[in-house]
């Protein structure tokens, strides 16, 4: 079946711009979930969402950063006024999301974003 | 609060010799532990998961991994490198145990096997 899909894979960008990344779950999957990955590095949390609400907006590093999943599907992260620190590759991961032990997160491809 | 270590951010072996990448946690109360590989260009895909059942986990594509609360370890293995195993390795801690929640990575080693 389908797995998660990131769009766009690469955005350019200027600083001080905003930008929209979207994450396409698996079907049936109620968490999501927003990692950061910059060079060198692992991902670094940035906000989970059970069904429509964010469960977990810890990982969010400042209020230029916001994250939506309105109707418990798809979810899209939101940067404003963008710095060349904000250039990463932003993964999204989507679970089934109902069951213990944590159910495996899968990973999608990731957006490349690139802050000139 | 939980962490991750990896030991190692670069880690070369021969084409048939053992893989061995090293992994220590910290967390005050029994985690939940992973291993997931990057391929190039590819996401991220779980190798195996230590959910506090067997400690000696076996995962995908002949990788297994023990958990060891002694030492706070959770290396990965594998006795025999293929060409193909080259990728990034990460491995990961849950946050909190019986939840949902997200998961915290080390830094990553990345594999090469040489002929």
């Amino acid at each position: 079946g389908a797995g998660v899909s990131q769009t766009p894979s690469n955005k350019v960008t200027e600083k001080g711009k905003y930008v929209e990344l979207r994450c396409d779950p698996i079907s049936g999957h109620t968490a999501l979930y927003w990692y950061r990955q910059s060079l060198g590095q692992g991902p670094e949390f940035l906000i989970y969402f059970q069904g429509t609400g964010a469960a977990d907006d810890s990982g969010l590093p400042n209020d230029r950063f916001f994250a939506v999943r309105p109707e418990g599907s798809v979810s899209t992260l939101k940067i404003q006024r963008t710095e060349r620190g904000d250039s990463a590759v932003y993964l999204c991961a989507s679970s089934l999301g109902t069951s213990l032990p944590p159910d495996t997160q899968y990973f999608g491809p990731g957006t490349r974003l690139t802050v000139l | 609060a939980q962490s991750v270590t990896q030991l190692g951010s670069h880690v070369s072996v021969s084409e048939g010799a053992l893989v061995l990448l090293r992994c220590n946690y910290s967390s005050s109360v029994p985690p939940y532990l992973f291993w997931y590989v990057q391929y190039p260009n590819q996401g991220l895909q779980l190798l195996l998961k230590y959910t506090s059942a067997a400690t000696l986990v076996k995962g995908i594509n002949g990788f297994e991994a023990e958990f060891k609360k002694s030492e706070t370890s959770f290396h990965l293995t594998k006795p025999s490198a293929h060409m193909s195993d080259a990728a990034e390795y990460f491995c990961a801690v849950s946050v909190e145990q019986g939840s949902q929640g997200n998961l915290i990575f080390g830094k990553g080693t990345k594999l090469s096997v040489k002929p």
